[in-house]
């Protein structure tokens, strides 16, 4: 079936630093891509939609300039989150759309990136 | 705002009896539903799914139940088994709508033998 990778699985680095995040959908291509935070205890949240070939799709809330979103291929999406601080620490995961024709295609999802702030 | 709400954080069940997972959903406007099953250290994998339109859905053990008067669903897992231990997300959307996700807090299920 279709498979997502994403990597890292864990970062841990000091504030300020931006950290990269990248999601590939390995044997099929992904026009769309989903980046989702979660924090202890509650459900994923999508931050955004990440479109190939054209700007992301933020959020109501989510800052666009503090978590760059590039999707350059159709297999390739990275989640840049710039100037980390502590309160940035959480669980991205990303998703992608399956191929198929139906207007509902479930989602398939990284195993997501542990990004924690010193 | 929590559209979808799942009010058990958990629930322990023995082998070979029935698992029943509860969501609730506040926006009129979802129309088709999804369960993830969540592993420890793993992204979730999709399970079942149902439409606005059918009140009931089955695959093998597993049965989605949809009441929309009631804006509740149900996920029935019969018999229930110690590999389906994980955390279930309910999850919601509205066709047409991007295929933005909106998901519950997610049910820990525990099969004990």
């Amino acid at each position: 079936g279709a498979v997502v990778s994403q990597h890292p699985s864990r970062v841990i680095c000091k504030s300020g630093t931006s950290v990269k995040i990248e999601c590939r959908s390995l044997d099929f291509q992904a026009t769309t891509m989903f980046w989702y935070r979660q924090f202890p205890k509650q459900s994923l949240m999508l931050m955004a939609t990440s479109n190939e070939g054209s700007k992301a799709t933020y959020e109501q809330g989510v800052e666009k300039d503090k978590f760059l979103i590039n999707h350059a291929s159709l297999t390739l999406s990275t989640l840049t989150v710039t100037s980390a601080h502590p309160e940035d620490s959480s669980f991205y995961i990303c998703s992608a759309r399956a191929p198929g024709k139906r207007a509902n295609q479930p989602q398939h999802f990284g195993d997501g990136t542990r990004l924690s702030i010193l | 705002d929590q559209q979808v709400k799942q009010n058990s954080p958990s629930l322990s069940v023995q082998e070979g009896r029935i698992s029943i997972l509860n969501c609730d959903y506040t926006n009129s406007m979802f129309d088709y539903f999804l369960w993830y099953k969540k592993y420890p250290a793993e992204g979730p994998t999709f399970l079942i799914s149902i439409s606005s339109i059918k009140d009931k859905n089955e695959d093998g053990r597993f049965t989605v139940f949809l009441n929309k008067s009631a804006k509740h669903l149900s996920l029935h897992i019969v018999p229930s088994q110690p590999g389906d231990s994980a955390v279930y997300f309910c999850a919601a959307l509205v066709t047409g709508g991007g295929n933005k996700l909106t998901f519950g807090t997610g049910t820990q299920l525990k099969v004990e033998l």
